[in-house]
């Protein structure tokens, strides 16, 4: 059974500077790997897919890696601001067969504040 | 385009009640996806809907069931509602035309009193 892992559980940091956020999963035969972001009581955005065959994707000041050799994927934020305060969620769709058509299995989230 | 849209986007009901929620996925998309979120447990699959079909479920009893229309609309309904159904319940659409890319609604909050 899939699990997934996220690291720190939440993060605090002033404004402007460089993070990365950590994902871990525990199979990895999967299809491709999504990063959302949640604000409070809101719906899920989706920020970057990476699909198994990548090793990464870039929009804007997000850069999101993957290794699914070691299980790992990480979210790099570069020159963070206030509002890219939200909690931040990795997710990994499973390989099944030819379609790899799988639910998401989610990580418990990154909630994350930048102080102006 | 327009995004997925959910409704109702709140609701109170009171133990033993029913329940349907509304799904409306990106047009053009034919996957519809529905996930409970509960701070205690976090993001849970129900089941998934392609084509009117269902193509797979999660591990949630049988008072949880859905369905898909022919314009891909889809419904999810909780009968005999009990405390813990208390969530934020989420639709997702998606098409293999983008990759699987899962796009969210804004969710449906729904309190059980």
């Amino acid at each position: 059974k899939q699990e997934v892992t996220q690291i720190p559980a939440a993060l605090s940091v002033p404004e402007g500077e460089n993070l990365v956020l950590n994902c871990s999963f525990t199979d990895s035969a999967i299809y491709n790997l999504q990063w959302f972001r949640q604000d409070p009581g809101k719906g899920l955005t989706s920020l970057l897919l990476i699909q198994s065959s990548q090793r990464e994707q870039t929009s804007g000041r997000l850069n999101a890696s993957l290794d699914k050799s070691s299980g790992r994927s990480t979210l790099y934020i570069a020159a963070s601001q206030p509002g890219d305060s939200a909690t931040y969620l990795c997710a990994v769709r499973p390989w099944v067969g030819d379609t790899g058509r799988r639910a998401l299995t989610f990580g418990s989230g990154t909630r994350l504040q930048v102080q102006p | 385009k327009a995004g997925v849209t959910q409704t109702p986007r709140y609701l109170i009901k009171t133990r033993g009640q029913q329940v349907t929620l509304s799904c409306s996925p990106i047009s053009g998309h034919r996957s519809v996806s529905w996930y409970q979120q509960t701070p205690g447990q976090g993001l849970q699959f129900l089941f998934e809907y392609f084509s009117e079909t269902q193509r797979n479920k999660g591990n949630f009893p049988g008072r949880f069931s859905g369905r898909q229309f022919s314009n891909s609309r889809s419904e999810m309904n909780v009968s005999t509602l009990e405390l813990g159904d208390s969530a934020l319940y989420l639709c997702a659409s998606s098409s293999r035309q983008d990759q699987e890319t899962q796009y969210f609604g804004p969710g449906t909050r729904l309190l059980v009193l």
